[in-house]
This record gives C-alpha cells, structure tokens and sequence, in this order.
C-alpha cells in the first residue's frame, strides 16, 4: 500500500461547481497534513494546512478524518483558475519526513 | 529577490558531463531540500539540510552529490548522469525541519534532461 495516495484524476467540471478530493494516508502516527497546489509546469504551493479541527480558507475546505486515515478537499464554486494539480502531503510520522501522494488533477471548464 | 530561486531552469547534459544546480532562498529559513519528480510520479524527497547539517539522505546515488556552504544556498552537483534521471528537480526551503508546521516554499525548479 502506498503510503499516501490519491485518485490521479483528471476531474473535469464545469465552472461554478463543487468538487471534492480525498487523499488516504497508511501510517496512524502521522500529525501533519497539508494540500499543495502544482500548476502544469510550475512548482508546488503551499494551499492550505489540514487541522484536526477541520480548516477553512474562503471556497476552500480541509477535514481530516484520522479514524479512516484520509483527509478530503473541497471546493465550492471552481473557477477556471483553480484548474490544476492538488497534492495532498503528509509527515511519515511526528516529526517525521514529508511524504507526497501523486496528486490530483482538476480541469474547470467555461 | 523573493522566495526561493533556481537556477538554471532548463539543462541538457550528456551522461559524461559535470553540472551543478544552484538554489538560493531569501526567506530566512533552516532548512533546505532537493526534490526529484518524474512525470506521473510523486515528489521524491532527495536531501535535506537543516542548519547547515546533512539530516536526510534517501538512498540517492552518489552521481548526486548536494552541497550547503550556509543556510540560503544549496547546490546539487551532477556527473555521470543517466537517462532515467532526467526529471524536475525542485529546491525548497521551511522555517523548520522535522516540525508539525514544515510548510515547504519551492523554487521553480530544473528541468533536467541526460541525453
């Protein structure tokens, strides 16, 4: 099993929808969590940490489920610029090095 | 300058060649990593330096071979190379290694090709 891993996509919606990723993780232990944003032929950015708590940043949710080991993304209202590929990273354990899953890809549409 | 940059964007060396790759980080960070990505393949994390200090060193061949003479450069010098070891190579740089908070910042990377 891998130790993280995400459904590769593509997702294609129109403008204006909801969409929404899930990304699983193997090891329990892990603490930190994060979403990265990796437009085609550029460098990840830092989208968004995960808390426990669940974590909110305008059109954009975190949740984390620690009991199913996943953590989700959604987003409301996509925008022809949020088209892009979502990595999903996560610690191998506290304090632990940063795994990346292979990372999701979102095509928004007109 | 802002951020982390990289340099050079774009190599092309023959497998006899010696190249280094350069990355330099404005924003005060400790701590600075090589990262490989291959196409449809997740990030591979290759070295990290923190203070100044090799921490990390994930099984990489020793045609890689990373330098930090201080805590806003690093280098990846490169020779004998093969052709599977064509791929992105991206620096990045956190405020701490092996914290809860380790937010990576990504320079724009090297698109490296071995011919």
């Amino acid at each position: 099993r891998k130790e993280v891993e995400q459904d590769p996509g593509p997702f294609n919606v129109p403008e204006g929808a909801t969409v929404a990723f899930n990304c699983t993780y193997s090891n329990s232990a892990s603490q930190s969590f994060f979403w990265y944003r990796q437009d085609c032929r550029k460098e990840p950015k830092l989208l968004m940490s995960v808390y426990s708590s669940g974590n909110e940043d305008g059109r954009f949710t975190a949740q984390l489920n620690r009991a199913s080991q996943y953590i989700s993304l959604l987003i409301r209202d996509s925008k022809l610029s949020d088209s892009a590929t979502y990595l999903c990273v996560v610690n191998s354990d506290q304090g632990g090095k940063l795994i990346f899953g292979q990372g999701t890809e979102l095509s928004v549409k007109p | 300058e802002t951020g982390v940059t990289q340099t050079p964007r774009h190599l092309v060396m023959g497998m006899t060649n010696k190249k280094s790759l350069k990355c330099e980080q404005h924003l005060g960070h400790n701590a600075m990593y090589w990262y490989k990505q291959s196409a449809k393949k997740p990030l591979e994390l290759m070295f990290v330096y923190s203070l100044e200090e090799r921490v990390e060193n994930n099984s990489v061949p020793s045609r890689f071979s990373p330098e930090c003479p201080n805590s806003s450069h690093l280098f990846l010098h490169l020779h004998t190379l093969q052709p599977e070891d064509s791929a992105l190579y991206l620096c990045a740089s956190s405020q701490l290694y092996g914290t809860d908070d380790e937010k990576l910042f990504f320079g724009s990377g090297t698109q490296l090709s071995v011919l």
